[in-house]
């Protein structure tokens, strides 16, 4: 079965400074995803992305958060300034009607 | 609301046994209800999934019961197994012009002991 490919696998940061993740879809899937999930709780929904524009996004999507389909294959997300709270793993995924999730890249910070 | 309610937090079974976890929700809109199992360190992977056009689906040792009317779903894991052993999450589907996204419940974990 295709999959959804993430990297780093493990992100560590110091508070501040900026961090970039990224994601390889499935493809030919046009939907794209971000999730987060804080250790121990549950999956939470950051932005959808379709067609190289965000059509909808959380409440925890707020300014330092950005998406980008650089190049036709990738799919990053950009955490500008981060923050303590920002430690998680994060999940790319992309959807035909059911999801497909990536491994997950762990950021911590520091 | 968008909330998806899951129970229990945390099962544990013996092995060959029953695991049942259970979901509730409140928005009609929500239009596919899947299963993911989740190892630690491990992205979620799709268990099963049902439509709310069906009241039941069985794929194996996996069957997701679904009651439209009390507007809750539920995961039987029949003969349950130590490698079943994970943290399961009951999700609800929701779109919003082309995208759709996943809501998802707290998370049960599950114990099978051998």
């Amino acid at each position: 079965e295709p999959e959804v490919t993430q990297t780093p696998s493990h992100q560590v940061t110091q508070m501040g400074q900026e961090v970039i993740l990224r994601c390889v879809p499935i493809s030919n899937h046009l939907y794209f995803y971000w999730y987060r999930q804080i250790l121990g709780q549950k999956v939470e929904f950051l932005v959808s992305f379709y067609n190289n524009e965000i059509s909808e996004k959380s409440e925890i999507f707020d300014d330092q958060f950005s998406v980008e389909r650089p190049d036709g294959s990738n799919f990053t997300l950009k955490i500008r300034s981060t923050k303590l709270e920002d430690s998680a793993m994060y999940f790319c995924a992309t959807e035909t009607g059911r999801w497909f999730f990536g491994p997950g890249t762990r950021l911590t910070v520091l | 609301q968008q909330q998806v309610k899951q129970s229990p937090q945390s099962l544990i079974v013996q092995k060959g046994g029953i695991s049942i976890i259970n979901c509730a929700y409140e928005n009609t809109a929500f239009d596919y209800f899947p299963w993911y199992q989740q190892f630690p360190g491990k992205g979620p992977a799709l268990l099963i999934a049902i439509r709310p056009d069906v009241s039941e689906k069985k794929e194996g040792r996996f069957t997701i019961s679904f009651n439209k009317s009390a507007k809750q779903f539920s995961l039987h894991i029949m003969d349950s197994q130590p490698g079943d052993s994970a943290t399961y999450f009951c999700a609800a589907s929701l779109y919003s012009g082309n995208t759709g996204k996943l809501i998802f419940g707290q998370g049960t974990t599950l114990q099978v002991k051998p």
